[in-house]
Order: C-alpha cells, then sequence, then structure tokens
C-alpha cells in the first residue's frame, strides 16, 4: 500500500524559505515508472494549487505563477521528495499536499498525504 | 495556461437525487487528463474519475465521468450521505490546473 505523509516547518515568518518534506512508503522514489511525485497547497477556504512535479529521472515542471521560487527535489536514499518556496509571504499560507500523479497524469494523482499546515506571519 | 471553469458554485440537493457537475475549459483538452476529485472538510482531495470517464479504484458505480474538447460533466446517480462535499475537475497540459470547485450540499 502506497502512502505519503508531509513534513513541514509549521510556522514561518515573511522572507523566509519554506522547506517541506514528503516521505514515501509502499513504492520507491525512483521507480522506472511513470510517476509524478507531486506538490499542491491549498490556501484557507479556497480551491487547489498545483506547485509542480519531479520525475524519477529528475525532470521537474512548476507552476509557471510560483516557477521563480520553487524547486522541487527527490532523496532516493530516503525514498522522500521535497519542496522548497523561497521568499514567502502571508500569500503562501495554505496546506500543502504531497500527491503521486500516475501515468504521467493519464491516471490523475491517485495517492495523497493528509497536508502539512504552514502559516506565515511575523 | 488553460482555465477550468465548474458550475454551479454549489448545488443544494437531497440524498437520492441525482447530482450534475459541470467543467469547462478555456480550450479543448485531450480527455485523457481531465480528472475529477472529492474533497470532504479537513481531508485530501480524492480521486473519483481519470481520463473524462474511468473510475478510479474503489469508487462506487454512481459516480460516472463523461465529455470531451471543452465540456465535461461529472454525475453522481443517486446521492449518498457520504457524497456530499466539494468537487474539482482537473486537466494537464503542459501545466496542470484545477478549477474552482462545486459544493454538494443538503438541501
Amino acid at each position: 500500500q502506497v502512502q505519503l505523509e508531509e513534513s513541514g516547518p509549521g510556522l514561518m515568518k515573511p522572507s523566509e524559505t519554506l522547506s517541506l518534506t514528503c516521505t514515501v512508503s509502499g513504492v520507491s522514489v525512483s521507480s522506472q515508472s511513470s510517476y509524478y511525485w507531486t506538490w499542491i497547497r491549498q490556501p484557507p477556504g479556497k480551491g487547489l494549487e498545483w506547485i509542480g512535479y519531479i520525475h524519477y529521472s529528475g525532470s521537474t515542471n512548476y507552476n509557471p505563477s510560483l516557477k521563480s521560487r520553487v524547486t522541487i527535489s527527490l532523496d532516493t536514499s530516503k525514498n522522500q521528495f521535497s519542496l522548497r518556496l523561497s521568499s514567502v509571504t502571508a500569500a503562501d499560507t495554505a496546506v500543502y499536499y504531497c500527491a503521486r500523479g500516475y501515468y504521467d497524469y493519464r491516471h490523475g494523482m491517485d495517492v495523497w498525504g493528509h497536508g502539512s499546515t504552514v502559516i506565515v506571519s511575523s | 495556461e488553460i482555465v477550468l471553469t465548474q458550475s454551479p458554485g454549489t448545488l443544494s440537493l437531497s440524498p437520492g437525487d441525482r447530482a450534475t457537475l459541470s467543467c469547462r475549459a478555456s480550450e479543448s483538452i485531450s480527455k485523457t487528463y481531465l480528472a475529477w476529485y472529492q474533497q470532504k472538510p479537513g481531508q485530501a482531495p480524492r480521486l473519483l474519475i481519470f481520463g473524462a470517464s474511468r473510475r478510479a479504484t474503489g469508487v462506487p458505480d454512481r459516480f460516472s465521468g463523461s465529455g470531451s474538447g471543452t465540456d465535461f460533466t461529472l454525475t453522481i446517480s443517486g446521492l449518498e450521505p457520504d457524497d456530499f462535499a466539494v468537487y474539482y475537475c482537473q486537466q494537464y497540459s503542459s501545466s496542470l490546473t484545477f478549477g474552482p470547485g462545486t459544493k454538494v450540499d443538503i438541501k
């Protein structure tokens, strides 16, 4: 059974860099399959926003609106993938989810973490 | 960027009713990359439909998806109490976007 679990700082100050980690169990992040290891966020009371993904090959694709501030990376030794978002503001306050995009998103995002709440406040 | 619009914003129905949710894209998209998700308060989204009409594992057959081009529909035939939630459509071309969601609440 594939499971994802996010971990992160909880509370941050403006201008800091957000670092979140998604620990994957039940499948290897370096599996040579068409998985897109994905980050999505949801501001309080609002809808879902795709942040981006990383493929086991190392290729990435980011939301154009966040691209200048986002880095997604893989740590195959820990079976994790991570999100870094620089220069955060209050607008980055959200629940951050990691998810598995299956078969190049042709089969949607079939496994999700429970979410990690990040609050940006001075 | 492809923009998805969902209607109605809120759908007030009773258990047993049929729910019809609409998702419209700002330009034609491949049905291969159209998915629907259900989200309940305090929970992560759950994949319901992918490829516009294929049910994800474990999804009851009262959920069905249809459509092509710019117009897609999620139908719930016979609402169960567990189905009252927010539903999002999602597309992927070169970038991935979600619709704003339709809330299905109890009338």
